[in-house]
């Protein structure tokens, strides 16, 4: 069964830090796609990005940045030189192309950045 | 572009009673997904149409769940004899195809009393 796993419940920094939220996933499908969603506190869920299996390369996009690693099957997500406006909770995702295609969502990470 | 519309956003209701909930998924997209979210958890998946069709439903509670999408566009989530622990805001995403990326509307908070 799959599973996706955010210890990190709260994270509060200073504005401009740059901060890390990680991201552990279990899947037995060979194929499968990670996502990030941001949820701020108007609640809409905001799609950040999906990254294939077979496409490890890190991506960056303005502050945003993100590192997969097969290997330990990680997809963390780096915000650099955070932003009030970055305050949200942030879900890491899972879905699967043989077995679950709906996302399994992990517990998700609250970033509270402070001006 | 429009996004994913959900109606009502709020729905307050009493235990014993039955209710539905409407999802308007972006147009063209042909995969659409019901989820709910408790206060402090993730998004849990209840069920996913692909067209018309219940592709998944694996993560529908009981029988007092039931979802419907007949002409391959709106859903409705339909919940019998709710009951207090129903409470929670369910939430719709639609995709382009069940490999593309969820876009998701803003949910309806439904609260049993």
């Amino acid at each position: 069964a799959q599973k996706v796993t955010q210890a990190q419940t709260e994270i509060s920094v200073v504005e401009k830090e740059d901060v890390t939220l990680d991201c552990v996933y279990e899947t037995r499908d060979t194929t499968y796609y990670l996502f990030w969603y941001k949820q701020p506190p108007s609640g809409e869920l905001v799609f950040l990005i999906r990254r294939n299996s077979f496409d490890e390369q890190n991506e960056i996009s303005g502050r945003y940045s993100w590192n997969f690693q097969k290997s330990t099957s990680s997809f963390n997500f780096t915000i650099t030189a955070s932003q009030v406006v970055d305050s949200a909770v942030y879900f890491c995702a899972l879905s699967e192309r043989g077995g679950r295609r709906a996302l399994t969502f992990g517990s998700g990470t609250r970033l509270q950045v402070q001006p | 572009g429009a996004g994913v519309s959900q109606t009502p956003s709020n729905k307050v209701t009493e235990k014993g009673k039955y209710v539905e909930l409407r999802c308007d998924p972006i147009s063209g997209h042909t995969a659409l997904y019901w989820y709910r979210q408790s206060l402090g958890q993730g998004p849990e998946f209840l069920i996913y149409f692909q067209g018309t069709g219940a592709a998944d439903d694996s993560g529908l509670p009981n029988d007092r769940f039931f979802a419907v999408r007949p002409e391959g566009s709106v859903s409705t989530l339909k919940i019998q004899r709710t009951e207090r622990g129903d409470s929670a805001v369910y939430l719709c995403a639609s995709s382009l195809n069940f490999q593309g990326e969820q876009y998701f509307g803003p949910g309806t908070r439904l609260t049993v009393t």
